[in-house]
C-alpha cells in the first residue's frame, strides 16, 4: 500500500482562494516532501519539511507536518490559474547511516484553480 | 545545467518488441531513480542506484525489465519483450549526496500496442 495518502483526490477553487491539501503515512520518517506535477511533465519539487520540523514557508507555500498524527498539510495562499497541477506528497526513510534517498509517493490530489 | 534527461520522449512499439529507455543524470548527482507512473497505480519506483550501483530493484515487475547504469552519466531500463501492460510514463529522476530533492525529468512515454 501507499506510504502516503492525499486528500482529497481532486480539489477545485477560484483563483485568489487558499488550497489545502493534506497527505497521511503510515511509518516513521527522516522527511516529507512536497511535489507538484503539471499536465505531461515530470515532477518538480516544492518544499522539503524534516522529521523534528513542524512548520515551514516558502513563498505562498506553508506545509506543516505532525508526526504524532503522521500526516502533513500543504497551503497555497492565493492561488493562481498557474497553481493548476497534481501535486503529491513523498516521504524519505532512511536506514542505519545509508542515504539513497529513496521516496514513496502518494496518489497526489488534482488542483484545478478556476480563473 | 540542463537538468535530467530523457529520450525518447514518447515510444510506440508493438507486443514483443524491445523497448530501450535512456536517461542522463544532473552532473555531480549520484543517485538515480527510474519510476513509472500509471492512472491506475500512480507513481512506482521500479529501481535506484547509488554511485552506479543498483541498491533496490524491488519494484522492477518481472524479468523482462532490466536496469543499467555504466557510468555516473547515463542510464537505461530496457523492456523485452514488451505487453500492453508497459503502457506507461517512465521517469528517471537524479539526487545529490547530502540533499533529500530529488530532479525528475520530462519522462517517456511509452505506448504497447
Amino acid at each position: 500500500s501507499q506510504q502516503g495518502e492525499e486528500d482529497p483526490q481532486a480539489l477545485s477553487i477560484q483563483e485568489g482562494e487558499n488550497a489545502t491539501m493534506n497527505c497521511s503515512y503510515k511509518t516513521s520518517i527522516n522527511n516529507l516532501q512536497w511535489y507538484r506535477q503539471n499536465s505531461g511533465r515530470g515532477l518538480v519539487h516544492l518544499i522539503l519539511i524534516r522529521s523534528n520540523e513542524r512548520e515551514k514557508h516558502s513563498g505562498r507555500l506553508r506545509v506543516t507536518l505532525d508526526t504524532s498524527k503522521k500526516s502533513s498539510s500543504l497551503l497555497i495562499t492565493a492561488s493562481r490559474a498557474a497553481d493548476t497541477a497534481s501535486y503529491f506528497c513523498a516521504t524519505g526513510i532512511y536506514a542505519g547511516g545509508t542515504s539513497y534517498g529513496k521516496l514513496t509517493f502518494g496518489q497526489g490530489t488534482i488542483l484545478t484553480v478556476h480563473p | 545545467d540542463a537538468g535530467v534527461i530523457q529520450s525518447p520522449r514518447h515510444e510506440v512499439t508493438e507486443m514483443g518488441q524491445e523497448v530501450t529507455l535512456r536517461c542522463k543524470p544532473i552532473s555531480g548527482h549520484n543517485s538515480l531513480f527510474w519510476y513509472r507512473q500509471t492512472m491506475m497505480r500512480g507513481l512506482e519506483l521500479l529501481i535506484y542506484f547509488n554511485n552506479n550501483v543498483p541498491i533496490d530493484d524491488s519494484g522492477m515487475p518481472e524479468d523482462r525489465f532490466s536496469a543499467k547504469m555504466p557510468n555516473a552519466s547515463f542510464s537505461t531500463l530496457k523492456i523485452q519483450p514488451s505487453e500492453p501492460r508497459d503502457s506507461a510514463v517512465y521517469f528517471c529522476a537524479s539526487r545529490s549526496s547530502g540533499y533529500y530533492e530529488q530532479y525528475f525529468g520530462p519522462g517517456t512515454r511509452l505506448t504497447v500496442t
